[in-house]
């Protein structure tokens, strides 16, 4: 099946930092997305990006879907303690949808 | 609007015993899926269901079953558990028959223990 590649794998980070995390794949795709999963929860929608080049921001984060369309990167500006979680990169494939393996990011205030 | 919920929140259960996780979406998607999330192993697809009536196979659907009686209900068997079967289990689902399904809504998970 698809492989993606995400890293890093972790991340500890000041309060206030800027934050930058992608993922690769040797497949192209039409879809990237992206994920947050706080502890104890389901992981939550960020973003999503369906043209190759897009740049899209929500809030503090942007994330962009690469022009060859086998990678994308989150940024997370400012970063604040409750940034805290692991977030996934999705890529889709039908109806069905393949995620990296996740970065956790830990913020210290 | 509850999203998507899962029950139970949580379960132990000794090897070979069987069970059922209920997945319920009051957002009239199509497509329902039951993921296992695994330390280091992100989340891996065990089935999903592109409608009610229908079932697929995912990418690790060996030793569970599913069923989608109704459209606003996706159910995961256990029929004989083992402890390689420990793990928190998601349940998500997304999109209408007209409109594009790649965004996922998912549920709070079950964490599942099997001794």
């Amino acid at each position: 099946g698809q492989q993606l590649n995400q890293s890093p794998q972790s991340m500890f980070i000041q309060e206030g930092e800027d934050v930058s995390m992608n993922c690769t794949s040797s497949s192209i795709f039409n879809t990237w997305l992206w994920y947050k999963q706080d502890p104890g929860e389901g992981p939550v929608l960020l973003i999503a990006l369906y043209k190759a080049g897009e740049l899209t921001s929500n809030g503090r984060l942007t994330a962009q879907f690469g022009t060859t369309r086998k990678d994308s990167f989150l940024n997370i500006s400012a970063s604040i303690p409750s940034d805290v979680g692991i977030y996934f990169c999705g890529v889709t494939s039908g109806s069905r949808l393949t995620f990296g393996e996740g970065t956790q990011l830990t913020v210290n205030p | 609007n509850a999203g998507v919920t899962q029950t139970p929140k949580f379960r132990v259960l000794k090897t070979g015993q069987s069970m059922t996780l209920l997945c319920a979406q009051d957002m009239n998607h199509e497509y329902m899926y039951w993921y296992r999330q695994d330390p280091g192993m992100g989340l891996r697809l065990i089935h999903y269901s592109v409608g009610e009536g229908t079932t697929a196979k995912g990418e690790v659907p060996d030793g569970y079953n599913v069923s989608r009686l109704k459209k606003q209900n996706f159910l995961l068997g256990l029929e004989s558990a083992a402890p390689s079967q420990t793990s928190v289990y998601f349940c998500a689902s997304s999109g209408h028959r007209d409109t594009p399904s790649y965004e996922q809504y998912f549920g709070p998970g079950t964490r599942l223990t099997v001794t």
